[in-house]
């Protein structure tokens, strides 16, 4: 059964504060990682996709890194804006369903 | 502002009634998702549509009821709700199955 799970369930930064979100994933076959953002009473909105080890995407002050067991979401002086849950899923190869980690709410104080 | 429309933004109905939530996307996508969320949990998927045809039901209860007029339109159809259905209903549309899924902003509902 495939599994996602992320850490920490919370996280409290001071803005300007680097930090890293993990998301370990067991899954029979990777077809590929995504990170999502959501803000309270929003849907998730798409961040990134990471499809094979080694593989690194940027946006803004966020960049998601993939190994063959995790993902790291990598946060650079963070900004009050930056306060949501994170949310990490992995596609498996068989199948269309995404299985879900239960997030990381991030808080950014000013 | 999302890519993926959902209508409406919040719902709430009675037990007997019977409802309807809509979602629209212009974005091409063939393949389309509904998505039960509750508070502090991550969206737990109902029902996958690909190409018009439903291709998922995750053993959702029948007072659930999707429906798939053309490859831009998905709505779920409501009936005999329970007060544990008030959750937040997700829509979203992917390309395909290793393309990300947009996701709406989903309709509120609140079964009293």
């Amino acid at each position: 059964e495939d599994q996602v799970t992320q850490s920490p369930e919370a996280l409290r930064l001071q803005e300007g504060e680097s930090s890293s979100l993990n998301c370990s994933y067991t899954v029979s076959g990777l077809r590929g990682l995504f990170w999502y953002r959501q803000d309270p009473g929003k849907g998730p909105e798409f961040l990134f996709t990471l499809y094979s080890a080694g593989e690194e995407k940027e946006k803004e002050r966020l960049k998601a890194t993939l190994t063959k067991k995790e993902s790291f979401l990598h946060i650079t002086a963070p900004k009050p804006e930056d306060s949501a849950t994170y949310l990490c899923a992995v596609a498996p190869t068989s199948g269309s369903r995404l299985t879900f980690g239960e997030g990381t709410q991030l808080t950014v104080n000013p | 502002d999302t890519e993926v429309t959902q209508t409406p933004k919040h719902l709430v109905m009675g037990m007997t009634n019977k409802k309807s939530l809509k979602c629209e996307q212009h974005m091409g996508h063939r393949a389309m998702y509904w998505y039960k969320q509750k508070a502090k949990k991550p969206p737990e998927l109902m029902f996958v549509y690909s190409y018009e045809k439903l291709s998922i039901n995750e053993s959702v209860p029948s007072r659930f009821s999707p429906e798939c007029p053309n490859s831009s339109l998905l709505n779920l159809h409501l009936h005999a709700l329970q007060p544990e259905d008030s959750a937040l209903y997700l829509c979203a549309s992917s390309r395909g199955r290793d393309q990300p899924q947009h996701f709406g902003d989903g309709t509120r509902l609140s079964i009293l």
